[in-house]
């Protein structure tokens, strides 16, 4: 199994560009989560989904659309990218809402906005 | 406002030393608790998770403690290796049954 994986691993953009970025799980998990990292902030949740066709903002979600068409799959859309959105993005996927789930992550895809 | 806050601080410890990292919350009522580590430019990893009513978690090495009255998490490396080297995250549901995650510990093991 290849766990969760993520495409592209680097981009980068100049401002205003748009973007997607692929995430697909193989575990037929149903929730599935976009986050990004930057430097002293944590990871922070962007969008999220509780199963296909189904998707929820997360803390900071401006800027940002998801589509889950297939369950498989989660996108992350950027249409107008800014310097701001400069970060590491993961994806993760885990069984079910409980909180008892882990979360399995994605390797990463380091985004630069120029 | 609900905050999880891990000493931003790396931690540098010598081989074969137990290291141990502090995770504080303040504003959360969380029934499970999560550590996580991260080792440059990959994902996160998850290692444990811990029950309200449990006190302490252990798996090979890592033993976790998980105290709701302090509010507090401590998350112990017994005899380290260079190998542990990474970041340590830890994690809680918030309100919106969402995890959230600490900003993270960096641990340096020298040998």
């Amino acid at each position: 199994n290849a766990g969760v994986t993520q495409t592209p691993k680097f981009r980068v953009l100049k401002t205003g560009q748009s973007m997607t970025l692929l995430c697909a799980q193989d575990m037929n998990h149903e929730y599935m989560y976009w986050y990004r990292q930057d430097p002293g902030m944590g990871l922070r949740l962007i969008h999220y989904s509780v199963g296909e066709g189904t998707t929820a903002k997360g803390e900071v979600p401006d800027g940002y659309n998801v589509s889950r068409l297939k369950k498989q799959n989660f996108l992350l859309g950027l249409e107008s990218a800014a310097p701001s959105q400069t970060s590491v993005y993961f994806c993760a996927s885990s069984r079910d809402g409980g909180r008892y789930n882990e979360q399995f992550f994605g390797p990463g895809t380091r985004l630069t906005v120029l | 406002s609900q905050k999880i806050e891990q000493n931003s601080e790396a931690l540098n410890i010598q081989e074969g030393k137990t290291a141990t990292l502090t995770c504080n919350y303040t504003n959360y009522s969380p029934a499970y608790l999560q550590w996580y580590r991260q080792d440059p430019g990959r994902g996160p990893v998850f290692l444990l998770l811990i029950r309200e009513n449990e006190k302490e978690k252990r798996k090979e090495r890592l033993k976790v403690t998980f105290d709701t009255t302090l509010k507090q998490s401590l998350f112990h490396i017994t005899a380290s290796q260079p190998a542990d080297s990474a970041t340590y995250l830890c994690a809680l549901y918030n309100a919106g049954n969402m995890l959230t995650f600490g900003g993270g510990t960096r641990l340096m093991v020298k040998p």
